[in-house]
């Protein structure tokens, strides 16, 4: 299995344009987190679904963010419009199990940079 | 430890050392904990779990000790390695459900020949 991918690896945009983040879990897997990193808050939760369906997406941090998973095998994290303050690392993991068991696998990233 | 703002405690060992990471967890209903290693440019890479009912566990040069009474969770490194360089994230899930695991800061390891 080639893993969590992720695309694109980088991002730079403009501020107020539209950015679209896309990832594809492992096969299998029924859990799907989204999660953003940067050097003052760490890694911070944003949304996670089981079987495609959105759980908990209280660590959303405004409207402008959105997430989707239309099927088993590809969500995305959509921000509109995008601010300077949304510059960030965002990974996507994927699990078998809910609620732990053997870790969550992550993807590579998405370095996002919002000018 | 745990970090504030930009700084990452660090810990600095030599190569062949064992290494001792710790975190602290807040929240007393955390059943499962989680060790990552983070290298310069790559996500987050499982290293080893444990639960709430085990006091410790092992891996290939790896254990982890996790101490209900203090709240707190340490990874032991034995025989460091030049690849082991690498930020170490503590993760918890809270409650035991269907929920997003909560990283700590992470801690930066550094190793020196």
């Amino acid at each position: 299995d080639a893993g969590v991918i992720q695309s694109p690896r980088h991002e730079v945009t403009e501020m107020g344009q539209e950015v679209t983040l896309r990832c594809k879990p492992i096969s299998g897997h029924n859990s799907l987190f989204w999660y953003r990193q940067t050097m003052m808050r760490g890694l911070e939760l944003l949304i996670y679904f089981n079987n495609n369906v959105p759980i908990d997406d209280s660590g959303m941090p405004e409207d402008r963010f959105s997430a989707k998973m239309p099927n088993a095998s590809f969500s995305t994290l959509k921000i509109q419009p995008s601010e300077p303050r949304d510059s960030a690392v965002y990974f996507c993991a994927s699990s078998l199990l809910t609620g732990g068991g053997g870790g969550y696998t992550f993807g590579s990233g998405t370095r996002l940079t919002v000018v | 430890g745990e970090s504030v703002g930009l700084h990452l405690p660090t810990l600095s060992v030599q190569e062949g050392d064992n290494s001792i990471i710790n975190c602290a967890y807040s929240n007393s209903a955390s059943d499962y904990f989680i060790w990552y290693k983070q290298e310069s440019g790559k996500g987050p890479q499982f290293i080893i779990d444990i639960r709430s009912n085990m006091d410790k566990r092992q891996g290939q040069r790896v254990t982890v000790l996790l101490n209900k009474t203090v709240k707190h969770l340490s990874l032991q490194i034995a025989a460091t390695q030049p690849g082991d360089s690498a930020v170490y994230f503590c993760a918890e899930n809270r409650g035991g459900g269907a929920d997003g695991l909560t990283f700590g800061k992470g801690t930066h390891l550094i190793i020196q020949p």
